[in-house]
This record gives C-alpha cells, structure tokens and sequence, in this order.
C-alpha cells in the first residue's frame, strides 16, 4: 500500500493564480480531510469528507473548494491564491469513525508570492 | 477553539520524563496524540476515547482526565528520537462529526 499520496511537494504560484492540490489513498478510507500548517499554529481543517460525494467545511474554508468523486481522491483547488495561503498543506484519511487514527500524507509546501 | 497545550517547549537531556498536557474548555470525546518531526507529516502515537483507559507503548504513555477535560502525555527516560512537535488532537462531546481540532503543539528537544 502506497497510503497517502499527494502531489505536488512543492509549488509556488503568483498571487490570483489558480492550482489544484492532488490527494490520493489506497485503503478505502471513507474520511478524508485537508489541513493547512503554519508556523506556531497547529493544524487546522479546511475541508473534510465523510465519502463520496459529501463534503464539509472546516475551521478555514475561505478560498478553497474541494469535491469527492471518488473514494480515493479529494483534490484541494485554490481559486485565486493569496500571499496568506502561504503554508504547508496536509491531506490526511481515515476509517469512518473517532476512534481511529488518521493517515497523513506526507505534505505540499506551497509559496505564493 | 482549539485546545490548549502546555509546556510550549521543553528541553530534557536524554533519560528525563515530561509531560505534555492538552486542556479544552468543552467536554470532550476523544483525544489523539501525534508527534511531528521538522519537515515530516505527523506520525500518529495513540487515542484516548471518553471512559476509556490509560494507553501506552514503550516508554509513551497518555491520560485522559474526564472531569478536567484534560489528557496528558507522559514520556519517560527520554531518548533522543523523542525530539519533535507533539500535538494533541480532540473531538467534542455531541458534536456529531469526525472533525479533529488541534493544538498548537509543544516543541520537544532532547539532548545528549
């Protein structure tokens, strides 16, 4: 198993430029949810899905869109980045249900200039 | 809200113990504990669900006091691959969803 893939590992955009964070996981996870990292600030949702087909905002939605077409994969997009989405982005998945652990993957570190 | 985490930042030389807490001022359901080393993803350590009992491996071990709202992670005889971001995780009590809301983190460096 591959578990959590994402793609790119890095990027930098231009401010109003548009991009779309790949997300990816091989274990039939039902819940599937992207994170934002800064420096001193923990993690903090943005999106999650429960399955396909259903989506959610989380903690810090602005300026992002999400879908899930499929079990496997939730893209983030970025409509029209902003220096303040300067940050590291994690995509995580786990089995429906709070007791368990999630699965994250191994990060985007996106500039935007 | 996320939940509060203390100390911000420990130093121990290798074979100390610390302790981490995570404080939330809602009832909580679960707590997760993760630890995150610089330019990794976090690595999942242990859950702690409302009723349940202390968990722990090896030398890492977590509480979680119900009447306090509070869990507390407990390292003893520290080694050096200790060092890293620990960050406490929780779920809320009635709040129907899957979402975790994290701490800040505390920065633990062990030294030799």
């Amino acid at each position: 198993n591959a578990g959590v893939t994402q793609t790119p590992k890095f990027q930098v955009l231009k401010t109003g430029q548009s991009m779309t964070l790949q997300c990816a996981q091989d274990m039939n996870h039902e819940y599937m949810s992207w994170y934002r990292q800064d420096p001193g600030m923990g993690l903090r949702l943005i999106h999650y899905s429960v399955g396909a087909g259903i989506t959610d905002q989380g903690e810090v939605p602005n300026g992002y869109n999400v879908s899930r077409s499929t079990t496997e994969d939730f893209p983030l997009r970025l409509l029209s980045a902003a220096p303040s989405q300067t940050s590291v982005y994690f995509c995580a998945s786990s089995p429906t249900g709070v007791g368990y652990e999630q699965y994250f993957g191994p990060g985007t570190r996106l500039t935007v200039t | 809200q996320q939940p509060v985490q203390s100390p911000q930042a420990v130093i121990l030389r290798e074979g100390e113990d610390a302790v981490i807490n995570c404080s939330s001022s809602k009832a909580l359901y679960s707590v997760h504990w993760y630890r995150q080393k610089h330019g990794e993803a976090p690595v999942f350590l242990m859950i702690l669900l409302k009723g349940g009992e202390q968990k722990g491996h090896d030398k890492i071990s977590a509480s979680f006091n119900e009447k306090k709202q509070q869990s507390s992670l407990y390292l003893t005889a520290s080694q050096l691959s200790y060092s890293g971001t620990y960050f406490c995780g929780v779920t809320y009590s009635g709040a129907g969803s899957y979402q975790l809301t994290f701490g800040k983190g505390t920065k633990l460096s062990v030294i030799p």
